[in-house]
């Protein structure tokens, strides 16, 4: 299993503002997932971007990956107030289905 | 049913206590965990069941013991803890292999006095 990274730490937007933010890796993926957790909460599964993808929508999320640089990133579109919360990527090695690891997260503050 | 539901949602016990979190799931999920996670700080995974046999247990102590009775239950029975074992304990469930998110519990608020 491994850990990612995540960039920055700490992001304050407005509300109606992008969010972007930033996860690194060390190894081969199979897959790579994003994660929010509310404050004091259980996570909640945003997205699963295949290693052979490159881009993947849910509505105002956009993640990319790129395998070359072992690196994806998380847009997330005219924020919310709501969206506020702590976001983390979970790289998935190979055979490492079963170890899904989180890194520090980037906390999202949107100020409406 | 799209939930893993955590019961209870507020612990509090003494160092001498035994106590047990309760995890469950109706989505015919066949892989469970556990995880530890501290105020700020990622969550760090426990214990992994697949198929209800445990595959992973990540050198948890053992005052730490898990349990899955059946595909939609799994407990964590606690004993002797330390006050450094107050956290918030999450389970999650999804289908074994490759490419399936986890679907979270609310977590417990574990408080060892």
């Amino acid at each position: 299993s491994q850990q990612g990274e995540e960039d920055p730490q700490a992001l304050s937007i407005q509300e109606g503002e992008n969010a972007t933010m930033n996860c690194s890796y060390k190894t081969s993926i199979n897959n790579l997932q994003w994660y929010r957790q509310n404050s004091g909460r259980g996570l909640v599964h945003l997205i699963l971007i295949r290693s052979n993808e490159r881009e993947k929508h849910s509505g105002r999320l956009r993640v990319t990956l790129d395998t070359s640089k072992k690196s994806s990133s998380l847009l997330i579109t005219a924020s919310r107030a709501a969206d506020t919360a702590s976001y983390f990527c979970a790289p998935t090695g190979p055979g490492g289905y079963q170890k899904v690891t989180f890194g520090t997260g980037t906390k999202l503050q949107v100020i409406p | 049913d799209t939930e893993v539901t955590q019961t209870p949602k507020h612990l509090v016990m003494g160092m001498t206590n035994k106590k047990s979190l309760k995890c469950e799931q109706h989505m015919g999920h066949r892989a469970m965990y556990w995880y530890k996670q501290k105020a700020k700080k990622p969550p760090e995974l426990m214990f992994v069941y697949s198929y209800e046999k445990l595959s992973i247990n990540e050198s948890v102590p053992s005052r730490f013991s898990p349990e899955c009775p059946n595909s939609s239950l799994l407990n964590l029975h606690l004993h002797a803890l330390q006050p450094e074992d107050s956290a918030l304990y999450l389970c999650a469930s999804s289908q074994p292999g490759q490419n399936y998110g986890y679907t979270f519990g609310s977590g417990t608020r574990l408080t060892v006095v």
